[in-house]
Parts: C-alpha cells; sequence; structure tokens
C-alpha cells in the first residue's frame, strides 16, 4: 500500500527545544516537500526536495531545516522551536518526470504545540 | 504571480442540497488542476485532477470539477451533499512540467453540512 507516513501525530514542545518531524513514503517518489497549515492560509511550503542530497527552500522556510539523505526520508527539523511554529504540518510527495507529474499523496499530518 | 483563490471561507448547506465551491487560479500557462479534502483530523485525499482533454472531470465520491480556461477557474460541484461531506476543500495548481514540481494551495473552504 502506497503510504506517506509521519511522525509524530502530534508533539507538545518548549520554546527552544529542538525537534525533528519524520516523513517517510514507499512510492520511491523523487519529490518530498513540506507544509504547514494554518487558518485562513490554507498550506504554506516549507522546503522541499527533488532528489537525494538536494533540498530547497518554499515559501516559509524560516526557523526550519530539512535534510535528504536517502530517497525514502525526508525528516524536518526544528533546531530553536517558536510559538509562532504552532501549526499542522504536512508531508507531501509525488513523482516527477513524464506522465508521473501528477498529484501529490499526503501524510496524516502532524499537529506541533510549542509553549 | 501564482495564486490560487477560494472566495468562500465557509459555506453551510443543506443535506440533499447542490453544492459549488469556487476556485480560481493566476497562472503562466494551463497549469495542472487539483481538488483535495481533508475531513477533520485527516491528512488530504485527492478529489479529482486535471491535466487536459474533457474540461469536466469526475472524481470520487461523486464530486465533479470543470475548468473553465477562459475564467481561469475550476470550480467543484456535487449533486447532493451527504453530512460526510462536510470537510475542508482545497484547490490546487501544478506545474504543467515535470522539472519544478511546486503545488500552490488556496486558503480552503470548510464546508458544514445541515441536517
Amino acid at each position: 500500500e502506497a503510504q506517506v507516513t509521519q511522525n509524530p501525530r502530534y508533539l507538545i514542545t518548549v520554546t527552544g527545544k529542538k525537534l525533528t518531524v519524520t516523513c517517510s513514503q514507499n512510492m520511491n517518489h523523487e519529490y518530498m516537500s513540506w507544509y504547514r497549515q494554518d487558518p485562513g492560509l490554507g498550506l504554506r511550503q516549507i522546503y522541499y526536495s527533488m532528489n537525494v542530497e538536494v533540498t530547497d527552500k518554499g515559501d516559509v522556510p524560516e526557523g526550519y531545516k530539512v535534510s535528504r539523505k536517502e530517497k525514502r526520508n525526508f525528516p524536518l527539523i526544528l533546531e530553536s522551536p517558536s510559538p509562532n511554529q504552532t501549526s499542522l504540518y504536512f508531508c507531501a510527495t509525488k513523482g516527477i518526470g513524464g506522465d508521473r507529474n501528477t498529484e501529490a499523496f499526503f501524510g496524516q499530518g502532524t499537529r506541533l504545540t510549542v509553549v | 504571480a501564482q495564486s490560487v483563490t477560494q472566495p468562500d471561507i465557509h459555506i453551510t448547506v443543506s443535506e440533499g442540497a447542490s453544492l459549488e465551491l469556487r476556485c480560481n487560479y493566476s497562472y503562466g500557462a494551463t497549469p495542472y488542476l487539483f481538488w483535495y479534502v481533508q475531513s477533520p483530523g485527516q491528512g488530504l485525499q485527492l478529489l479529482l485532477k486535471y491535466f487536459s482533454g474533457d474540461t469536466l472531470v469526475q472524481g470520487i465520491k461523486g464530486f465533479e470539477a470543470e475548468f473553465k480556461r477562459s475564467q481561469s477557474s475550476f470550480n467543484l460541484r456535487k449533486p447532493s451533499v451527504h453530512w460526510s461531506d462536510a470537510a475542508e476543500y482545497f484547490c490546487a495548481v501544478g506545474p504543467p512540467y515535470s522539472s519544478a514540481s511546486k503545488i500552490i494551495f488556496g486558503s480552503g473552504t470548510r464546508l458544514s453540512i445541515r441536517p
């Protein structure tokens, strides 16, 4: 079964305490991306990766880091979380190239609260 | 600039009534178009997509959408809504080529169903 798995699903943390949200996919997709969802703002892209060791900033990258050491994994790192990073985060993947440039597949989301 | 506009933040319809959710986009070329649904506490599920060809596309759960190039619109419709359709709906656009696969989302329309 095609899956995008995020962990954890829920996380409450304190300001400044480093955290990592993991994302793993089993579809052999080249493209992976992180979004944050906030009321009234829809989904905004944080970072994306076109392939292993290739990452780039999205629309709201400040305060986040990512890495892509393996094709299947794309962790999101908050080195020093702040309350304005309280949000719902989604990992997404899609194939690229030829007829594989189709829809994105999403994880179940990670609800992060920074106090 | 590339953008997606969903002008209705929140819509309430009666069960059994028809539904139309509006979506307008701004893009340099005709993009790929998507509608996603997000049920409470869930990730995003693809309802339907348009790449080319017939401008009326059918999706899952009885939804359909019509692409109108002249109006840069991709409105979602359903002839008779069910209580289980209560969710948030996102319109999205993606590039019609494989090299840059960013998907841009609208801010979403929350659908409530009146019994």
